[in-house]
């Protein structure tokens, strides 16, 4: 099956610092890929569609400017948490569809984000 | 608007009996329906899924679902659970012609030795 990574798995930072998450299409492009944030105990909620070579598409009630999605290549989306506060604390997990298939996503291990 | 829902917080099945996880679904149109398992701490890992043709889904590790259209479900099963096969479940939808998924809110699943 098609593999997605994520850099880094677990991140601790101090509040007010910015923190960058990778994704990676190891096997396959993507022009397209999401990003979610998991709470404890909750269903993933979808954060933005990162689209390569144009803006990404925020949900209802995401800061863009806190959230910096940057698609730089057709294997690479960034994911920027900009100054950082403890309520950012979250698992964040990206993923990559395949343009066939219905368009199964394959999911990044994720990263686990504490902020302190 | 698409939604998902799937009715059971946690089910409990004793390890070599039949387990069925529920997932019910709205949409307009076909829908794409997929399943999903997540292990601590890391990220979901696709299954299954129904796109189109026979009702009856054949997955990953022994995992099957049924599409069921006059009843929009989508319940997945194993005949013979393992312990191993504790994890949460996640039910997703995606309306023909969109890229976006909705996913129900996870069923816990604990098989006891």
């Amino acid at each position: 099956g098609a593999v997605v990574s994520q850099h880094p798995s677990r991140v601790i930072c101090k509040s007010g610092t910015s923190v960058k998450i990778e994704c990676r299409s190891l096997d396959f492009q993507a022009t397209t890929m999401f990003w979610y944030r998991q709470f404890p105990k909750q269903s993933l909620m979808l954060m933005a569609t990162s689209n390569e070579g144009s803006k990404a598409t925020y949900e209802q009630g995401v800061e863009k400017d806190k959230f910096l999605i940057n698609h730089a290549s057709l294997t690479l989306s960034t994911l920027t948490v900009t100054s950082a506060h403890p309520e950012d604390s979250s698992f964040y997990i990206c993923s990559a569809p395949l343009t066939s298939g219905g368009g199964t996503q394959y999911f990044g291990p994720g990263t686990r984000l504490l902020v302190l | 608007a698409q939604s998902v829902a799937q009715p059971e917080d946690q089910v409990n099945v004793a390890e070599g009996n039949p387990l069925t996880v529920k997932c019910t679904y709205s949409v307009s149109g076909n829908p794409y329906l997929f399943w999903y398992v997540q292990y601590p701490n890391r990220g979901l890992q696709f299954l299954l899924k129904y796109i189109t043709g026979d009702n009856l889904v054949k997955g990953s590790y022994g995992f099957e679902a049924e599409f069921n259209k006059s009843q929009t479900s989508f319940h997945l099963k194993k005949p013979s659970a393992l312990v191993s096969d504790s994890a949460l479940y996640f039910c997703a939808v995606r309306a023909m012609g969109g890229q976006n998924f909705v996913f129900g809110p996870g069923t816990r699943l604990s098989v006891l030795p």
